[in-house]
């Protein structure tokens, strides 16, 4: 069965401090991972996929296909990095459905 | 930068109400979602419409539930008679089809008394 999961609902770090948000998937196709993020009263927006191999905000995330995961990771978390990320599996069908996993709401303490 | 928007923002309504969420996507994309918050849950896939017909839907998408693209710019979820559990923030998002980037709308949040 697909899914995307994130064991992590949620994650506090200091300032300054390393953060390494996890997510794993299950799917027998060839993924495209995705992370969204949701700041405080703001929409879901794309933070970064995996296909393009780039660095948003200093966060980056690389694809390990055989621990199927993705994990997302920033050397130093800054205060506006408070908010809830979800980790997106592209769903190669006919239609291209997008799964997401439940979430984890990272705190940055100052 | 152009963005997918959706009304109302919020809607209270009784049990038993027909309700009508409203998106507009973003013009030129091709692929239109509604996906479904529950408050403290996860963000759950309930539709997707390509070439004006519903390609895919999940369990929760019952006969409850219907979609469509009326006028080729609003793209609609009706739910006919709600019911307590349908409270939840609703989320609409379009694709443009090259890549698999969704763009969402802020949400419309339904809370059904």
């Amino acid at each position: 069965a697909q899914r995307v999961t994130q064991p992590e609902k949620l994650l506090s770090v200091f300032k300054g401090a390393p953060v390494e948000l996890k997510c794993n998937y299950s799917y027998s196709g060839s993924p495209e991972l995705f992370w969204y993020v949701q700041y405080s009263r703001q929409r879901l927006q794309l933070l970064l996929r995996h296909i393009s191999r780039e660095s948003i905000k200093g966060f980056t995330a690389d694809l390990n296909k055989g621990e199927t995961s993705f994990h997302l990771k920033k050397p130093f978390a800054q205060e506006e990095d408070s908010a809830m990320y979800y980790c997106a599996l592209l769903l190669k069908t006919s239609y291209d459905k997008v799964i997401f996993g439940p979430g984890t709401s990272l705190s940055v303490i100052p | 930068e152009p963005e997918v928007t959706q009304t109302p923002s919020h809607q209270v309504t009784q049990m038993g109400q027909e309700v009508i969420l409203r998106c507009v996507p973003i013009s030129n994309h091709l692929y239109f979602y509604w996906y479904r918050q529950i408050l403290g849950q996860k963000v759950e896939f309930l539709v997707s419409f390509y070439n004006n017909e519903i390609s895919e839907k999940s369990e929760i998408f019952d006969d409850q539930f219907s979609v469509e693209r009326p006028d080729g710019s609003n793209f609609t979820l009706k739910i006919r008679s709600t019911k307590l559990e349908d409270s939840a923030m609703y989320f609409c998002a379009s694709r443009q089809g090259w890549t698999g980037e969704l763009f969402f709308g802020e949400g419309s949040r339904l809370t059904v008394l």
